[in-house]
């Protein structure tokens, strides 16, 4: 089974600030996506943005974009102008492109923005 | 419509009681997935329906029985349960098959057992 690491349990951003979150993974497959989750506390579970493994370009929407380094295998996620509405879990996860519909989750990093 | 519906969004049962969790989608999805979540943890994988078939089944005790009696609703009943299976559970929909193809999440029933 694959797994996704986040190695940072906890993170803190000044409002307003920028703000990057970790995430590797172990594969072997070569097409696969990637995926960063919001959870916001005791709300749903929303995409943020999410990256094609061939895509050498990184995925933006507004706020959000990746650092998405296929060698490396490391999937970041930089969060600019953070707002306070930003405050939530965020889980990075994974998908293969041919076997199976299993995700794979990692431990999540809890983000608070400072006001 | 990119809504996954939950419900009940709240439920409190002892451990001899029969209850049951609905999910429901109308994207359209073939994939639909019931989670487990503690709090501050990602969500657990328990049970994957693919085309209305049990494609994953990760282990999960039998007092958890899910169902798929069509391709928009996914159920989970629940028999017998323990204190620690108090939790939140998800469930989450996705198209089937290899493309681009990210969940969507219902907001979840929250389950307290006693």
């Amino acid at each position: 089974a694959q797994t996704v690491t986040q190695s940072q349990p906890e993170m803190s951003v000044q409002e307003a600030e920028t703000v990057t979150l970790s995430c590797t993974y172990d594969t072997s497959e070569s097409d696969y996506y990637l995926f960063w989750y919001k959870q916001p506390p005791s709300r749903q579970m929303i995409l943020v943005i999410r990256q094609e493994a061939y895509k050498q370009q990184n995925a933006t929407e507004n706020r959000f974009s990746v650092n998405f380094q296929k060698a490396a295998k490391s999937f970041s996620l930089k969060i600019s102008d953070s707002q306070l509405g930003d405050a939530a879990m965020y889980f990075c996860a994974y998908r293969s492109a041919w076997s199976g519909n299993q995700f794979y989750f990692g431990t999540g990093t809890s983000l608070t923005v400072i006001p | 419509d990119t809504e996954v519906t939950q419900t009940p969004k709240h439920l409190v049962m002892g451990m001899t009681n029969k209850k049951s969790l609905k999910c429901e989608q109308h994207m359209g999805h073939r994939a639909m997935y019931w989670y487990k979540q503690k709090a501050k943890k990602p969500p657990e994988l328990m049970f994957v329906y693919s085309y209305e078939k049990l494609s994953i089944n990760e282990s999960v005790p039998s007092r958890f029985s899910p169902e798929c009696p069509n391709s928009s609703l996914l159920n989970l009943h629940l028999h017998a349960l323990q204190p620690e299976d108090s939790a939140l559970y998800l469930c989450a929909s996705s198209r089937s098959g290899p493309s681009y193809n990210e969940q969507f999440f219902g907001p979840g029933t929250r389950l307290t057992v006693l």
